[in-house]
Formats: C-alpha cells, structure tokens, sequence
C-alpha cells in the first residue's frame, strides 16, 4: 500500500469547513483512498473512500485531484466532536489498513 | 442494530498469565482482524481471518494466538502476557477483502 503524507495538526472554527489534506504521490491506478478518524479512546471510525471520482456522504466530501495524487477530505461544517485525529489511507484491498501518524484536527468554538 | 464489540474495555493482569480478549460481530462479516494501538505506532495488525477455521499472521503477531470456530468470534489470545504487550487492541471486521473494516471500541490491557 501507498504510504502518505498529512499534516501532524490543524485548527478549524466551529462551524466553519475543515479541509484536510493527504499526499500519496505513489498512489497506484488500483489503489483506494480511505479516511477514517479516531476520536479519543475510541476504535477508528469510517468516513468514506474513493478510488477516482469525488465522492460525498452525510459525514464528508472527498476530494481527488485529477492525477491521483493528493486529496482533501472535507467536514462542510465543523463541530466540537469533529476533533479527533484523521488518518488518511490508501490501499488495493490487502488486509492491512496502513494508519500513519494522521492529523490531529481541533474544532475551536 | 448490527455491530462489532469487544469483552473486556479494561483488563489489568499479571507477566506469564494467559488472557483472552474477546471481539463479536453481528454483521456476518466474513473478514475479522486484530490491531494494537502504541503510541508512536498508530495500528498494527497482530492476526486476520477470512472465514471459519481461517486464521493467518500479521504483523505483529508473535506471543498471539487466534482461532475462528464461527463467523461472528475472533478471540485474541496472549499466550504468556508480557510487559511488552501492554497496549490498546481493536477488533475489526469487513464483509471481504476489499470491503471497508469496521472497528470495535478496544480493549485497554495492562500487563504488570
């Protein structure tokens, strides 16, 4: 699997977008873009995925760039249980779920 | 609803002693697997499964133990619980191999 590249932390206002960034510039045609979060002393949740197309669901946006190369996972509007830490995945389908080190987001009233 | 737990949140035990954590997914997924979480590490998968009477190794798998009798138990076994082996564990499971993993809410152990 692809290794990435996210920033260690960042701060978003509440209410406002959170922009997420991820560089995975070895990125393989067949290989998949996860993100899940973990909020503090919990399991990894879901968010969503993609492998090609930008895709939305009622948690988050993702965004791929045309060459695959980075991506952005959006919160539209941010709340105080969106702090956690985000990890940024890429994968072809192999068991293992590559975490990394992740961003850790602060939502700030 | 469906869902993925885990048995015990917390366990305190001793070096040498034999523990078994337990993970239960009502999804009937077929796939199930075991992380442990260090700091400094993020997640590193100790064992895997792709079905009933499936098991193989990860990464880390040495001094674990896993069997799969049925679809919905992955018990996670410390043979011989070492200091070493203090950390957060966290069942997950997907209904195949390229499907999403979903994740327990972890077992806290502590080995003294």
């Amino acid at each position: 699997d692809a290794k990435t590249t996210q920033p260690p932390s960042m701060d978003c206002a509440e209410g406002r977008a959170a922009n997420l960034p991820c560089n995975h510039s070895t990125i393989s045609g067949n290989e998949y873009v996860y993100w899940y979060r973990q909020i503090h002393s919990q399991g990894p949740q879901y968010i969503i995925h993609g492998l090609k197309n930008n895709e939305t669901n009622e948690m988050a946006s993702l965004i791929i760039t045309e060459d695959r190369k980075s991506s952005t996972l959006i919160l539209p509007h941010a709340t105080l249980r969106d702090t956690a830490v985000y990890y940024c995945i890429v994968r072809t389908g192999a068991n293992n779920l590559f975490f990394g080190t992740g961003t850790r987001l602060t939502v700030i009233p | 609803d469906a869902e993925i737990t885990q048995s015990p949140r917390h366990k305190i035990t001793e070096t040498g002693r034999q523990v078994t954590l337990a993970c239960h997914q009502t999804w009937n997924h077929n796939n199930m697997f075991w992380y442990r979480q260090d700091l400094g590490h993020g997640l590193r998968l100790i064992h895997y499964s792709y079905g009933v009477q499936d098991t193989n190794k990860g990464e880390v798998s040495d001094g674990y133990s896993v069997s799969r009798s049925n679809t919905e138990d992955l018990p996670l076994t410390l043979e011989s619980a070492a200091s070493s082996q203090t950390s957060v564990y966290f069942c997950a499971s997907s209904p195949g191999q390229k499907e999403t993993q979903y994740f327990g809410p972890g077992t806290r152990l502590l080995v003294l």
